[in-house]
């Protein structure tokens, strides 16, 4: 069994502050790491993956995720945030050999204030 | 090319109904995935179908619940004799594979209340 622990249900920020949303995972066996964003009214969107290799991943608009295998975690950062990053995210994770059965967290309400 | 469109998005049903929750996957998928979000909570995999089979529902609740995808038309998430514990955000998501590559798509959800 896996499990997915984002710490935090609200990170309030300014415009243009650095911000990180953190994301731990327990799992026996070896897993795949993503970061989905949900933008009001609209469907998940995969925002980064981590698969194997490179254990940074980032994203077209300037998200980055480090996974950490010691301390099982894949938090989420950018270091200058935008109005439209407002959006709740979800940490998930899924199983070698079964990568459509994601786990996710209970996500992220990031709100990026003025 | 249209996302993966859910209807309705949001559906008020007394204890007792059924419920049946419609899910168009992108052109060209033909891997459908349904997930559930309880209040508070975060998603939870229900059932994986592939044109006309169901893959793997080991996240399906043992009774009341049922899903299909035939050969034409959209997939289909079935609720008999809701009770107030079904209240959720329901997502369908589609991929037209599962490699490692695959991305899934994921539709706004349809919101049921059971009142």
């Amino acid at each position: 069994a896996q499990s997915v622990t984002q710490l935090d249900s609200q990170v309030p920020v300014f415009e243009e502050a650095p911000v990180e949303l953190r994301c731990n995972y327990s799992s026996s066996v070896s897993v795949y790491l993503f970061w989905y964003v949900q933008y009001p009214n609209q469907g998940l969107q995969l925002l980064l993956k981590y698969l194997s290799g490179s254990t940074l991943v980032e994203s077209i608009n300037g998200f980055e995720a480090e996974f950490n295998k010691s301390q099982t975690s894949f938090h989420l950062r950018k270091p200058s945030v935008h109005i439209s990053d407002t959006a709740e995210y979800f940490c998930a994770v899924s199983q070698l050999g079964s990568n459509y059965k994601l786990t996710f967290g209970k996500g992220t309400l990031l709100t990026v204030n003025p | 090319n249209a996302g993966v469109m859910q209807n309705p998005r949001h559906l008020v049903r007394r204890r007792g109904q059924e419920a049946r929750l419609r899910c168009s996957p992108m052109k060209g998928h033909s891997h459908v995935y349904w997930y559930r979000q309880l209040p508070e909570e975060g998603l939870k995999f229900m059932v994986y179908l592939q044109k006309e089979n169901i893959i793997d529902e080991s996240g399906m609740p043992k009774e009341r619940f049922s899903a299909e995808f035939p050969k034409e038309g959209p997939s289909i998430l079935r609720i008999q004799q809701v009770v107030r514990g079904d209240s959720a955000a329901y997502f369908c998501a589609s991929s037209p594979g599962t490699g490692e590559n695959t991305e899934a798509f994921f539709g706004q959800g349809t919101r049921l209340t059971v009142v």
